[in-house]
């Protein structure tokens, strides 16, 4: 599976929009991005997928590049229920190989 | 909403001892998994499981480890003699299907290992 790289950190403020970047440059072309999230140690929750058009739902908006080395995740109106640890993961089979994601922190 | 539930949600056992981690998947799922998690570390893929018999498995997933459907609704992970680093956070997590473009993978609240 390819290698994702996700900043460590970073804040946002309650009611606006979180973007969360993601790089997957030696994506293959049979992998899907997917994201999940993790709060507070329980089990984590899946949010998003998607392969090279931009999905939308519920939780979420997934923008991935054209080129697919990248993608970024919106949470459009973030609460702090939010506040969590934000994976992304490069999908080619089974399993999913969880990185250190980056911790999310929603302000008041 | 289904959900996966795992118990119990925290088992204390001494070193040496077997313990057995217990999971009851959502039930139109057909993909079983176990992930752990060690305190303050990622969380890392032990074993996928279809069909009756495991699909892929992991470095840690050794000799030690056991998975078993027993039945039409549990779906268990055994440690036969635990160390003390199997102290974690298990994770087990089910899907529909397990190809790529749907492994939608969802998971319960974890069993909390403590080997003392």
């Amino acid at each position: 599976d390819a290698k994702t790289t996700q900043p460590t950190s970073m804040d946002c403020a309650e009611g606006r929009a979180a973007n969360l970047p993601c790089n997957h440059s030696t994506i293959s072309g049979n992998e899907y991005v997917y994201w999940y999230r993790q709060i507070h140690s329980q089990g984590p929750q899946y949010i998003i997928h998607g392969l090279k058009n931009n999905e939308t739902n519920e939780m979420a908006s997934l923008i991935i590049t054209e080129d697919r080395k990248s993608s970024t995740l919106i949470l459009p109106h973030a609460t702090l229920r939010d506040t969590a640890v934000y994976y992304c993961i490069a999908v080619n089979d089974y399993k999913l190989s969880f990185g250190a994601g980056t911790t999310v922190t929603v302000r008041a | 909403e289904p959900e996966v539930t795992q118990t119990p949600s925290h088992q204390v056992t001494q070193m040496g001892q077997e313990v057995i981690l217990r999971c009851v998947p959502i039930s139109n799922h057909l993909y079983f998994y176990w992930y752990r998690q060690i305190l303050g570390q990622k969380v890392e893929f032990l074993v996928s499981f279809y069909n009756n018999e495991i699909s892929e498995k992991s470095e840690i997933f050794d000799d030690q480890f056991s998975v078993e459907r027993p039945d039409g609704s549990n779906f268990t992970l055994k440690i036969r003699s635990t160390k003390l680093e199997d102290s974690a956070m298990y994770f087990c997590a089910s899907s529909v299907q397990g190809r790529r473009a749907k492994n939608i993978q969802y998971f319960g609240a974890g069993t909390r290992l403590s080997v003392l």
